[in-house]
């Protein structure tokens, strides 16, 4: 079964701090990396994505930063909020490939 | 905005019911997902179409079932309820393949006592 494999399964970070999370994929078909963020009681809303063609993309405090050779893929938050606290999802996919997600990173942003 | 609206958030069971989940999107989606969410496993997919009276198994079919008879509905069916289905249940859709944004539901969690 193709995996993407998320680590670290919680993490706690000081506000104003940076959030990283990381995640790596076996197959190499994959060209779609995307992120998405769950808050409790809701669906995951995609946060941000990128595709192997860069090796980083920002949005606001949010970046991901791909690659290729090592075929992982980490998402940075820079200045962290208390209102980032919540669930994190990477996942692979593209073409073909079905998309598959890790398992999740619970992220507490204390005040 | 994107609505995928799932018809119960919470959801209780018996072992060997019959359970219907259904989810249905207003964005003329052709790609519609069920995905169960357990905790330390992340989000598996079950099934998911492609068109209308389309469906392919996703990891764990086993145990579920779907239909998709209008486009804009995509059921999940559970045949015979077990406890090992009590799980938190998602929905999602996308305009186009794999590479597209999925947009989820609120999610439906089921207990099977």
């Amino acid at each position: 079964q193709q995996q993407v494999k998320q680590s670290p399964q919680s993490l706690i970070v000081q506000k104003g701090g940076i959030s990283i999370i990381n995640c790596a994929y076996e197959n190499t078909a994959f060209d779609y990396f995307p992120w998405y963020q769950q808050f409790p009681g809701k669906g995951p809303a995609l946060l941000i994505a990128i595709r192997p063609d860069v090796s980083e993309k920002k949005e606001g405090r949010f970046t991901i930063s791909f690659n290729k050779s090592a075929k992982q893929f980490s998402l940075h938050i820079m200045d962290s909020q208390p209102g980032d606290s919540a669930t994190y999802f990477c996942a692979a996919g593209g073409g073909f490939q079905k998309l598959v997600f890790g398992t999740g990173t619970r992220l507490l942003v204390s005040p | 905005d994107v609505k995928v609206t799932q018809s119960s958030r919470y959801l209780v069971k018996r072992t060997g019911e019959k359970v219907f989940l259904e989810c249905v999107q207003d964005m003329d989606h052709e790609n519609m997902f069920w995905y169960r969410q357990d905790p330390g496993l992340g989000l598996r997919l079950i099934y998911f179409s492609y068109d209308v009276k389309m469906k392919e198994k996703g990891d764990i079919p086993e145990g579920y079932s779907v239909s998709r008879e209008k486009k804009e509905r995509f059921s999940l069916i559970l045949e015979s309820a077990s406890t090992n289905q009590t799980s938190m249940y998602l929905c999602a859709s996308s305009l186009q393949g794999t590479s597209d944004t999925q947009y989820f539901g609120p999610g439906t969690r089921l207990t099977v006592l």
